[in-house]
């Protein structure tokens, strides 16, 4: 199975500055399309999961520009610009790029 | 707009089995999968499979198999995970999810999530 490993936030950050979260995977996730098979989703507290970007860098519909994903075939992040209290969080990475779909443990992001 | 509602809690005894259903509206029913997605408490995501109910295929996560079963009902727009054989770890929330694009595990709706608890 791929295995996804996020990286931690300095907890919290400051309303109005930006954010990245990272995301490593054990195996590329470019596929013979040239498609990378990453998406990130965001999971509010008692809430469920909400997809934010999918095919590595793609904004889901109605998801804020300030939501921007980035990477390579291994590396990837999530930037997020002036955040405000509305991103609090866990966010995770899930791969897509083959069985079984597999996602990260989470990086949790707090608002100041 | 597309709406997942997910059947309620449920307590349920070792050794036995549960039904969760997902109830689609808003879409048609029959053009996309559906995923489901457990998630324990404190823990992330771990995926289970999808069914597309235009024609009730399948895939599993090897992990899942025997213990969940996928099924679809089309005239109620309606999937249905079973799980059984209950033990404690199977205690946690259980998700569907839409799959937006067929075969590749875009999940851009969710249910509300469908707790299960199994205890004596």
């Amino acid at each position: 199975d791929i295995v996804m490993t996020q990286g931690v936030l300095p907890n919290p950050v400051p309303s109005g500055e930006s954010a990245s979260i990272t995301c490593r995977s054990s195996k590329s996730l470019v596929y013979k399309d040239g498609k990378t098979y990453l998406n990130w989703f965001l999971q509010r507290p008692g809430q469920s999961p909400q997809l934010l970007t999918y095919w590595m860098s793609t904004r889901a519909s109605g998801v804020s520009d300030r939501f921007s994903g980035s990477g390579s075939g291994t590396y990837f992040t999530l930037k997020i610009s002036r955040v405000r209290a509305e991103d609090a969080g866990v966010y995770y990475c899930q791969q897509v790029r083959e069985y079984p779909l597999t996602f990260g443990s989470g990086t949790k992001l707090e608002i100041k | 707009q597309v709406q997942l509602q997910q059947s309620g809690a449920e307590l349920v005894k070792p050794g036995s089995s549960v039904k969760i259903s997902c109830k689609a509206s808003g879409y048609t029913f029959t053009s996309y999968d559906m995923h489901w997605i457990k998630q324990q408490p404190g823990n992330g995501l771990e995926w289970i499979g999808w069914i597309y109910p235009g024609n009730g295929n399948t895939k599993y996560n090897q992990k899942f198999n025997g213990k969940a079963t996928l099924t679809a009902d089309k005239s109620s727009s309606t999937a249905y995970m079973q799980l059984s054989s209950l033990t404690s770890e199977d205690s946690a929330v259980y998700f569907c999810a839409r799959g937006v694009i067929r075969g590749t595990g875009v999940m851009d709706a969710w249910g509300q999530g469908a707790s299960v608890t199994v205890s004596s």
